[in-house]
């Protein structure tokens, strides 16, 4: 089974400017999350989907970052202006069911993308 | 690969030999908890998981031992071999269905 695909591995921009991340999740997964990872840190939470809707972006700074799953598999998150406190990697994971626990509802993470902000 | 965090606590471990690793959690309500393993360059693996209703469970190599008196859980790997050094998280359903994850521990096995 191919796992979650991320693109790309890492980009490296200067404050303000703009950046896109793209991820395709494990084939039928119908729920779909962007992670956070600060570098010493545990991931967190920004979006999560549910096909192509949001059930949770609580947590996602909309002032500057946006995400999409328009039709319902791949999904893009993008941040503008980018500031300095927005390098980390960006996780995507996918799970076939909604909500956490185990068996269908255990989530599969990608590679990340790493952003660098100078 | 880039490195996951840098100054985690860091257990350095013999190969062959056991390997506990703590966590302690903030949410007395908390009912689910997962172990994850996060290698160099890659995203975070599942490796256990446990429900609040149970004290201890097992897996391959791995158990995990939950306290809810002192909001402590702990993985123990046996007979740790070089593929398992990594970093290791745990983490815990909120009220919010969501998972939170805690600060990681590096696992350094020495061949």
């Amino acid at each position: 089974e191919a796992g979650v695909a991320q693109s790309p591995r890492y980009k490296i921009i200067e404050k303000r400017q703009s950046v896109a991340f793209w991820c395709n999740p494990i084939s039928g997964h119908a729920t779909l999350y962007w992670y956070q990872q600060i570098l010493g840190q545990g991931p967190k939470l920004l979006i999560q989907f549910q096909n192509n809707g949001v059930v949770d972006d609580s947590q996602l700074p909309k002032d500057r970052f946006s995400a999409e799953r328009l039709k319902g598999v791949d999904s893009t998150l993008k941040i503008q202006p980018a500031k300095l406190e927005d390098s980390a990697v960006y996780l995507c994971a996918s799970s076939l069911r909604r909500g956490v626990g185990s068996g269908a509802n255990v989530l599969t993470f990608g590679a990340g993308s790493r952003l660098t902000v100078l | 690969g880039e490195s996951v965090g840098l100054h985690l606590p860091t257990l350095s471990v013999q190969e062959g030999d056991n390997s506990i690793i703590n966590c302690a959690y903030s949410n007395s309500a908390s009912d689910y908890f997962i172990w994850y393993k996060q290698e160099s360059g890659k995203g975070p693996q599942f490796i256990i998981d446990i429900r609040s209703n149970m004290d201890k469970r097992q897996g391959q190599r791995v158990t995990v031992l939950l306290n809810k008196t002192v909001k402590h859980l702990s993985l123990q790997i046996a007979a740790t071999q070089p593929g398992d050094s990594a970093v290791y998280f745990c983490a815990e359903r909120d009220g919010n269905n969501r998972l939170a994850f805690g600060k990681g521990n590096q696992v350094v096995v020495i061949p």
